[in-house]
């Protein structure tokens, strides 16, 4: 089944540890985002790829990178993780002039310790 | 004002009931609307889309106002599986598809 696969569920980091986290779809959609989201709250748009073009949110802080190495894969990179960082992040795609519509991944938990 | 707004809830329902709730937006430029459901701890995962004349999908029925800016979804027969958060989601017209999501509706259909 065609899908976005999210690696690791779980992640643990410590406090200003680099982490990494992975995004794999096999949609072939060309725009990939990654969103945050807190408990109780909405998702929060951190950035989004259009095919290669990288589309960073304005309020989106520069301790969080992202890379997209070909259509199938996105990378998060967290350079310096902060207790406030601690979130579940989402991977999304879609493929525009369609329906508009996005696809989740599972989501990668991130704990800061 | 909140781009798109949203009753938090909870919604308490008495399973076998009735449930409807709106969802509010700012831009009249919005082009497309959608109903995602949210489990604790999940990701969200599309309903359905929301359509200018109005779609049912079996238990479910979403309208569109475009006059006053709003969309409601109705839950008819609830479920005790349909306790969730809803989450109204819209496209307003940016570029690279970029959804703006409302806070979220609780939902708990009770016994």
């Amino acid at each position: 089944d065609a899908m976005v696969i999210q690696n690791p569920r779980y992640q643990v980091t410590q406090f200003g540890k680099p982490v990494t986290l992975s995004c794999s779809q096999t949609l072939n959609h060309n725009v990939m985002y990654w969103y945050q989201q807190k408990s109780s709250q909405a998702p929060k748009l951190l950035f989004h790829y259009y095919d290669k073009d990288f589309n960073n949110e304005a309020d989106t802080p520069d301790n969080f990178q992202s890379r997209r190495p070909n259509t199938s894969f996105c990378f998060l990179d967290i350079r310096s993780p902060g207790l406030g960082d601690a979130a579940m992040y989402l991977c999304a795609t879609s493929a525009p002039g369609q329906t508009y519509e996005q696809y989740f991944g599972p989501g990668t938990r991130l704990t800061v310790t | 004002r909140k781009e798109v707004e949203q009753d938090p809830g909870p919604f308490n329902v008495p399973e076998g009931a009735t449930v409807a709730f709106n969802c509010t937006y700012s831009n009249s430029a919005s082009q497309s609307f959608f109903w995602y459901r949210q489990d604790c701890r999940k990701e969200p995962k599309l309903l359905m889309s929301v359509y200018s004349s109005g779609n049912e999908d079996g238990r479910f029925t979403a309208q569109l106002n475009r006059a006053s800016q709003y969309i409601s979804l109705l839950i008819r027969d609830s479920k005790l599986s349909d306790s969730a958060t809803y989450l109204c989601v819209v496209n307003m017209g940016a570029a690279g598809n970029k959804l703006t999501f409302g806070g979220g509706t609780r939902v708990l259909v009770k016994p």
